[in-house]
């Protein structure tokens, strides 16, 4: 199984600010990573596909890179709406995986 | 739109069953790879089980495997998720959702439903 680790388990910033959030694979998954968002009792949603490419209307300020192992979720400029959690999930290999999660939080 | 709409939780004892259910709309069902996704009470995601956009082929969590069974119904556009043997570690909120198939490729999950609680406890 691959296991993917998310850090910082926390991110504390303000509303203009540049979020930068990484998902670790224990080995690789090519760039068949994706990253989701949720907000309190809401289900997730999709991002980010293909570790960069945005999911129809998504806003450019979300934007994917990495391969391999390694990957960065970056948001350009924090908007009110975007304090949520968020998941990077693999679909490399069976089992489908997901990370443990960063919280995005107002500071 | 596409709409997937859970239905089917509750609070079942150790040891019971219960039968999910994700009603489709808005999408050509037949189409697309189905799947569940579980989510327990503050804690994160975890993938359950995938069905192919025909049925013929099926994937499991270990933690599920033998217990949970995914399953189809094409005519009427509706996934199920058969839960036998519930444990107290199956409560949680469970997501029916869509990957799309383009060639052999299965894509991320793109439409999720709202979820269905399911409270397994005596």
């Amino acid at each position: 199984e691959i296991v993917l680790t998310q850090s910082p388990a926390t991110l504390s910033l303000s509303p203009g600010e540049r979020a930068t959030l990484s998902c670790r694979a224990s080995q690789s998954v090519t760039r068949y990573l994706a990253w989701y968002q949720q907000q309190p009792g809401q289900a997730p949603k999709l991002l980010i596909d293909e570790a960069s490419n945005r999911a129809t209307g998504i806003p450019a300020r979300f934007s994917g890179s990495g391969s391999g192992t390694d990957f960065t979720l970056t948001i350009s400029s924090l908007e009110p709406e975007d304090f949520a959690v968020y998941y990077c999930q693999q679909r490399s290999n069976w089992p489908l995986t997901f990370g443990g999660g960063t919280k995005v939080e107002i500071k | 739109e596409v709409q997937l709409v859970e239905s089917g939780g509750g609070l079942v004892q150790p040891g019971g069953s219960l039968r999910l259910s994700c009603a489709a709309s808005g999408l050509t069902f037949s189409s697309h790879a189905m799947n569940w996704v579980r989510q327990a009470p503050g804690k994160g995601l975890e993938w359950v089980s995938s069905i192919s956009d025909s049925g013929g082929s099926t994937y499991y969590a270990a933690s599920v495997k033998g217990r949970f069974t995914i399953s189809r119904d094409n005519s009427k556009n509706t996934l199920y998720l058969q839960m036998n043997s519930l444990r107290d570690e199956d409560t949680a909120v469970y997501y029916c959702a869509r990957r799309r198939i383009v060639g052999v490729d299965w894509r991320a999950f793109d439409c999720w439903g709202q979820g269905t609680l399911v409270t397994v406890s005596s």
